[in-house]
Formats: C-alpha cells, sequence, structure tokens
C-alpha cells in the first residue's frame, strides 16, 4: 500500500462548479499535511497546509480527518486558471514529506 | 528573494554518460532536498540533508547516483552512467529545516532540471 494515495483523475468540470479531492495515508503518526498545487511542466508550489481544525483559503477549504487517516480539499466556484495538478503531501516524521501521485483538475469554459 | 535556483533547466545526453546537476537553496535554508518526478507521478525523495548531512539517503541508488553538499549550501546531484529510465525531472527544494513552527516545514521547489537519456 502506498504511503500517500490519490485518485489520479483528470476531474473536469465547469467554470462555477464545487470539486473535492480526497487523499489517505497509511502512517497514523503522520505530523502535518498540506496540499500543494503543480501546474503542467512547472514545479510544485504550496497551496495551503491542513490544520486539524480545517481551514479555508478564499475558495479552498481544506479538512483532516486523524480518525479515517483522510485529507481533503473543497474547491468552490472553480476558475479557469485552478487547472493544475494538486498534489497531497503528508509529513510522516522527522521532515520525511510524502507526495501522493496528484489529482488532474480541468476547469473547462 | 531568490528563490532556489537549479541548472541545467535541459539536459538531453546518450545512456552511459555522465550528467550534473546543481542546485542553490534558498538563502538560510538548512534543509536541501533532491526529488525524481516522473511524467504522471508525485515527487519522490532522493536524498536529504541538513546542513551538510545527508540524514536520509536511502532512496538514492547509490549504484550510479550521488551527491553532496559539502559546505551546506549548494548542492550537485550526479548520476554515472545514466540509464535510459533516468530521464525524468529532477527537482532541488529546500526547507528553513528542523526546530522550526509548522511553516517552518513549507518545502520550496526550484524549476527542476528535465533529464532525457537517449
Amino acid at each position: 500500500r502506498k504511503e500517500v494515495e490519490q485518485d489520479p483523475g483528470p476531474f473536469n468540470v465547469p467554470e462555477g462548479a464545487t470539486v473535492a479531492f480526497n487523499c489517505t495515508y497509511s502512517n497514523s503518526a503522520s505530523q502535518s499535511f498540506f496540499w500543494y498545487r503543480q501546474d503542467c511542466r512547472k514545479e510544485p508550489k504550496l497551496l495551503m497546509s491542513v490544520y486539524s481544525s480545517g481551514n479555508e483559503d478564499g475558495r479552498f477549504t481544506a479538512q483532516l480527518n486523524r480518525a479515517s487517516q483522510y485529507i481533503s480539499l473543497l474547491i468552490r466556484d472553480s476558475k479557469l486558471s485552478d487547472s493544475a495538478t494538486y498534489l497531497c503531501v503528508v509529513n510522516t516524521g522527522f521532515q520525511k514529506l510524502v507526495f501522493g501521485t496528484g489529482t488532474r483538475l480541468l476547469v473547462s469554459p | 528573494e531568490a528563490g532556489v535556483v537549479q541548472s541545467p533547466r535541459y539536459k538531453i545526453i546518450e545512456k552511459k554518460q555522465p550528467v550534473a546537476f546543481w542546485c542553490n537553496p534558498i538563502s538560510g535554508h538548512n534543509t536541501l532536498y533532491w526529488y525524481l518526478q516522473n511524467l504522471g507521478q508525485g515527487p519522490e525523495l532522493l536524498i536529504r540533508y541538513e546542513n551538510e548531512e545527508a540524514v536520509d539517503d536511502s532512496q538514492l541508488p547509490k549504484d550510479r547516483f550521488s551527491a553532496e553538499r559539502l559546505k551546506g549550501v549548494d548542492s550537485t546531484l550526479k548520476i554515472q552512467p545514466a540509464e535510459l529510465g533516468d530521464s525524468a525531472v529532477y527537482l532541488c527544494a529546500s526547507s528553513p529545516g528542523q526546530g522550526k513552527d509548522l511553516s517552518g516545514n513549507t518545502i520550496y521547489f526550484g524549476e527542476g532540471s528535465w533529464l532525457t537519456v537517449v
């Protein structure tokens, strides 16, 4: 079983739609969690950290469920510019960051 | 503030040839990472440095890959000899290091070195 698992997609949604991605992790001792965004042929960039209480940044909401060992990312009112790959990242301890394969999102007009 | 700088951006070599990648991390960042990213996959850690010490190189194929960070700043990653399967993007990243708050775990990536082995 992979340490971090994501549905690779692609998720095809129209502009304005709400879309959600889930990510599961296997190490229950994992300490911190992040979502990174990667545009085509570019480097990954931090989108947001994921806190136990859940957190929101504009149209983006991240949630953590430690009991079920998954994190989620919700994007409301999708924009064309949201088209990218979203990488789930888990700090499994001692600054070891494990990346998922990424979920590809395509927002169409 | 300058980000993580990598060179070369693109490299095409024949199999069995050597290749080297260079990385300059963000100033003041103690932790440096080399990741490998294949098409359609997430980055996979090759090696992590805390200052000049390699603290996690368990995923580095040591028969052909080597890395160094002699003065705890710049780093090089070398492949010798290269194989066809080494074609990928080699990403360097840095972070402030251990002992920081949650934001200290944020890592910042360079644009990557795109390797094609033919």
